[in-house]
């Protein structure tokens, strides 16, 4: 049972456009929620974090929204650069039960064209 | 900062083999995780350790499988005998204890069981 989903193995997009990745999850205890970016052959480093008393954090170019009801939420990268290319991971974790538990999405991996 | 060491970096070993991968978490963090990619399954928790105690293997496959963590800057994780569905990418993570601190993730190692 894959509590986060995400839907879109694969974007590409060209420089200077936005880039928006998108990330479902089913377990409405997650109340926490992680950007995660990877390039190839390293490990994944944190990008942005939304608390669900939230709807909209922002980092620079970066801004995770945040849709309880519909329990999605979505990365949004403007402008994008060729060095964004990398996989996104969306991750959730709960207070209840396992509060430690990341529970990871399969990744998006996106392509930003010069 | 010197962030989470991991080694090593690659390993290629025969069927039946005993393995053992290594990780220093970053100096000051209480929490340490062990995680394994694989294309079918993404990102897995094999084990928590809090305080150098674990905390939770439930993830850990099979007895092959085992963790330690003798102090705070060091831990292993030993497969034994090692099997070819072993191969996957296995990434050490640390963090402090605060509930909205991220994992940082070591660069992982790539393990091949031929």
């Amino acid at each position: 049972d894959q509590q986060v989903k995400q839907n879109s193995p694969s974007l590409s997009v060209q420089e200077g456009r936005i880039s928006i990745l998108n990330c479902d999850y089913t377990n409405s205890m997650f109340d926490y929620f992680l950007w995660y970016k990877k390039y190839p052959a390293e490990g994944p480093t944190f990008l942005i974090s939304i608390s669900s008393i939230k709807d909209k954090n922002e980092d620079g170019r970066f801004t995770v929204f945040l849709n309880k009801s519909a329990k999605h939420l979505s990365l949004h990268i403007v402008p994008s650069q060729p060095g964004d290319s990398a996989v996104y991971f969306c991750a959730a974790k709960s207070k209840g039960g396992s509060n430690y538990k990341l529970t990871f999405g399969k990744g998006t991996l996106l392509t930003v064209n010069p | 900062d010197a962030g989470v060491i991991q080694s090593p970096r690659h390993e290629v070993t025969e069927m039946g083999q005993e393995v053992t991968l290594r990780c220093k978490p970053i100096s000051g963090h209480n929490s340490l995780f062990w995680y394994r990619q694989t294309m079918m399954r993404g990102l897995e928790l094999l084990i928590y350790f809090n305080n150098n105690v674990p905390i939770d293997d439930s993830g850990m496959p099979e007895d092959r499988f085992s963790a330690k963590m003798p102090n705070a800057s060091f831990s292993t994780l030993k497969i034994q005998p090692s099997e070819p569905r072993d191969s996957a990418v296995y990434f050490c993570a640390s963090t402090d204890s605060s509930y909205n601190s991220p994992l940082h993730f070591g660069n992982g190692t790539r393990l091949t069981v031929t």
